[in-house]
């Protein structure tokens, strides 16, 4: 069965650092597209993070409002992806979800990229930011 | 970005009838060379992740029961539940691949059973 299992959250200060994890199962996270999407408490959801398969370089891309804060990896020998998290603000407040994202490559106005919707969802780590 | 917008907000359906639920993007999510729209649904029930249910505007996702429906082009998308059930109470959102990978998602449209 394919499944991701999202652990790491917790509550934390501001300006602190956390990682998130998400194991993998049923498939190989280093072959895959992954992603990190956030839904902020009674809201709608927000794209974080892309990490592009190995096979396919490994690219990494962040969303505006957490670029230079947070990085995206994985470990292949764990078949885990991670979020790490610095410099937390009230604002990244959130479930974290952890998704595989599934699409086509095709070229775009400034490169060529990978365009995709997610199919597998994680259930979901808790962050909350707060003093 | 492109903006998704997705309306109404909320609605109200009985049991056994169609709910419809729009999405409208601020450009085109139409790619030219391959005329497939960019564009997928997911439900999210309380307390769930969210769940795919269309891709490319209106391949349903395996598993997900045909009365559920996915139709439109360019900047107008509609998802279609043609009979609604007890089970479909949730909150649909609409999202765009069009731009990567800077993905956008819609506000959400919370289902209930009127």
């Amino acid at each position: 069965e394919v499944q991701l299992v999202e652990t790491g959250g917790g509550l934390i200060q501001p300006g602190g650092s956390l990682r998130l994890s998400c194991a993998a199962s049923g498939f190989t996270v280093s072959s895959s597209y992954m992603n990190w999407v956030r839904q902020a408490p009674g809201k709608g959801l927000e794209w974080v993070s892309l990490i592009y398969s190995g096979g396919s370089g490994g690219s990494t891309y962040y969303a505006d409002s957490v670029k230079g804060r947070f990085t995206i990896s994985r470990d292949n020998s764990k078949n885990t992806l991670y979020l790490q998290m610095n410099s937390l603000r009230a604002e990244d407040t959130a479930v974290y979800y952890c998704a595989r994202a599934l699409g086509v490559h095709g070229s775009g106005s400034s490169g060529y990229y990978y365009y995709y919707y997610m199919d597998v969802w994680g259930k979901g780590t808790t962050v909350t930011v707060s003093s | 970005d492109i903006v998704m917008t997705q309306s109404p907000d909320s609605l109200a359906v009985s049991l056994g009838e169609r709910a419809t639920i729009n999405c409208k993007s601020s450009q085109s999510v139409l790619y030219s060379s391959n005329n497939k729209n960019y564009l997928a649904w997911y439900q999210q029930k309380p307390g769930q992740p969210p769940k795919l249910l269309i891709y490319w505007a209106s391949t349903r996702e395996s598993g997900v029961p045909d009365r559920f429906s996915g139709s439109g082009s360019g900047t107008d998308f509609t998802l279609t539940i043609s009979s609604l059930q007890a089970e479909d109470v949730a909150v649909y959102y609409c999202q765009q691949y069009y731009i990567t990978p800077s993905i956008t998602f819609g506000q959400g449209t919370r289902l209930e059973i009127k």
